[in-house]
């Protein structure tokens, strides 16, 4: 099952923005949008953000979710330490009736 | 609060057989979609199977088609994932996740070796 695009990895300062993206096709991304998932090294991942792009309530608002067309996007602004980790999307794939990930974006904070 | 907890995971040889179990709590589990997904060391995640709300459709991953088989019984808020003809390949800490991947269990390890 073919998987989501999602670039290896991303650096930027602290303090910074970034955008961390997540492309796929109009049987997934384009279809239901992407959820967007942290992971930390040894834990297990948490959500960030809900297909619909809205953010759990526990999550900071510096974090943010946009879709458009078949592309997803995950905004992290005022980059903090605790943000470098492991980045997910994954999405419902309805032609494949099957979950489909991204290969993950490890965020580098310098 | 919702809570995923994984059992069964271990050591097993090629060709070998586990059955996994997520027992869950904190909300309706015969609501939801439920959900195996892996992940192999230094690996990303990898979705494995799932299984509708009332049982009646189940959906998988190429690679584990005919060996495994994910199930569910709502009378004890529990989710299963039977494993046959393990491969070393299938060598992962597995998680259970609810609906559309909103909440994750901390894992269990399988390991597939001789």
């Amino acid at each position: 099952q073919a998987g989501l695009t999602q670039p290896p990895s991303v650096s930027k300062d602290l303090r910074q923005t970034a955008t961390l993206t997540c492309t796929g096709n109009g049987n997934n991304v384009g279809y239901q949008g992407a959820v967007w998932l942290q992971q930390h090294q040894g834990h297990p991942p948490k959500l960030l953000s809900y297909r619909n792009s809205n953010r759990p309530s526990w999550i900071s608002e510096r974090l943010s979710a946009s879709r458009s067309g078949n592309t997803a996007s995950l905004t992290i602004t005022g980059l903090q330490p605790e943000d470098e980790a492991d980045y997910y999307c994954s999405a419902w794939d309805a032609s494949l009736r099957a979950w489909v990930f991204g290969g993950g974006t490890r965020l580098t904070v310098l | 609060e919702v809570q995923l907890v994984e059992s069964g995971g271990g050591l097993v040889q090629p060709g070998g057989s586990l059955r996994l179990s997520c027992a869950a709590s904190g909300f309706t589990f015969s609501s939801y979609w439920m959900s195996w997904v892996r992940q192999a060391p230094g690996k990303g995640l990898e979705w494995v199977a799932t299984i509708k709300e009332d049982g009646s459709e189940t959906f998988y991953v190429d690679s584990v088609k005919g060996r495994f088989t994910i199930s569910r019984d709502d009378a004890k808020n529990s989710l299963y994932l039977q494993m046959n003809s393990l491969r070393v390949e299938d060598t992962s800490m597995y998680y259970c996740a609810r609906d559309t991947m909103t909440d994750w269990g901390q894992g269990t390890l399988v390991a597939v070796s001789s």
